[in-house]
């Protein structure tokens, strides 16, 4: 089976400065690896994903991740955020053995502030 | 496509009382999975149907915890007797085989239970 770990619960960030979120995945096959957002009182909206290819991915709202095998890690990176992008941002990952049901790490609160 | 629908959107019952969640996946889409999110727990998988059968349950927590899909359009989580600890966060998400290697799952808004 797989998992993900995300090893920050919180991210405080000041508006227009970087961020990285981290995401680490343990799995014994390959894997399809995604990052979902949350915003308040809102379900779970795709972000990106990684499914083959080329290790850097771009998605929505100018996030970007990077699948690293060798760390097994899918961070999510924006070069400047802005007060929306203020969410929660869950890292999920699938395989063959898990029935393609996605195993999601614990999420990660993003705060953006002035 | 109006997205996956999920009804109600909040409900609040006492404890003993039998709770019926509801589903309407997107039009096409032959995988439908439901999940619970709590602050202790993160986001859970319950259960998934592939064409109206369930494949995995192994996520229901106890026998209080059933779910359905009489058919492609609808499927229903109940709960019955309902406890406090059940309170949470319970979202509908489905998709499509076309996208399934690539699981790409579109979620429900969500339907926020409190059990007093």
């Amino acid at each position: 089976a797989q998992s993900v770990t995300q090893l920050d619960s919180q991210v405080p960030v000041f508006e227009e400065a970087p961020v990285e979120l981290r995401c680490n995945y343990s799995s014994s096959v390959s894997v399809y690896l995604f990052w979902y957002v949350q915003y308040p009182n809102q379900g779970l909206q795709l972000l990106l994903k990684y499914l083959s290819g080329s290790t850097l991915v771009k998605g929505i709202n100018g996030f970007e991740a990077e699948f690293n095998k060798s760390q097994t890690s899918f961070h999510l990176r924006k070069p400047s955020v802005h007060i929306s992008d203020t969410a929660e941002y869950f890292c999920a990952v699938t395989g063959r053995d898990s029935g393609y049901a996605l195993n999601f790490g614990k999420g990660t609160s993003l705060l953006v502030t002035p | 496509d109006a997205g996956v629908i999920q009804s109600p959107r909040h409900e609040v019952t006492e404890m003993g009382q039998e709770v019926t969640l509801r589903c309407k996946p997107i039009s096409g889409h032959d995988y439908l999975f439901w999940y619970r999110q709590t602050m202790m727990r993160g986001l859970e998988l319950l259960i998934y149907f592939n064409n109206n059968v369930p494949i995995d349950d192994s996520g229901m927590p106890e026998d209080r915890f059933s779910a359905k899909m009489p058919n492609a359009s609808f499927s229903t989580l109940k709960i019955q007797p309902s406890e406090p600890r059940d309170s949470a966060v319970y979202f509908c998400a489905s998709s499509a085989t076309g996208t399934l290697a690539k699981n790409i799952q579109y979620f429900g808004a969500g339907t926020r239970l409190s059990v007093l």
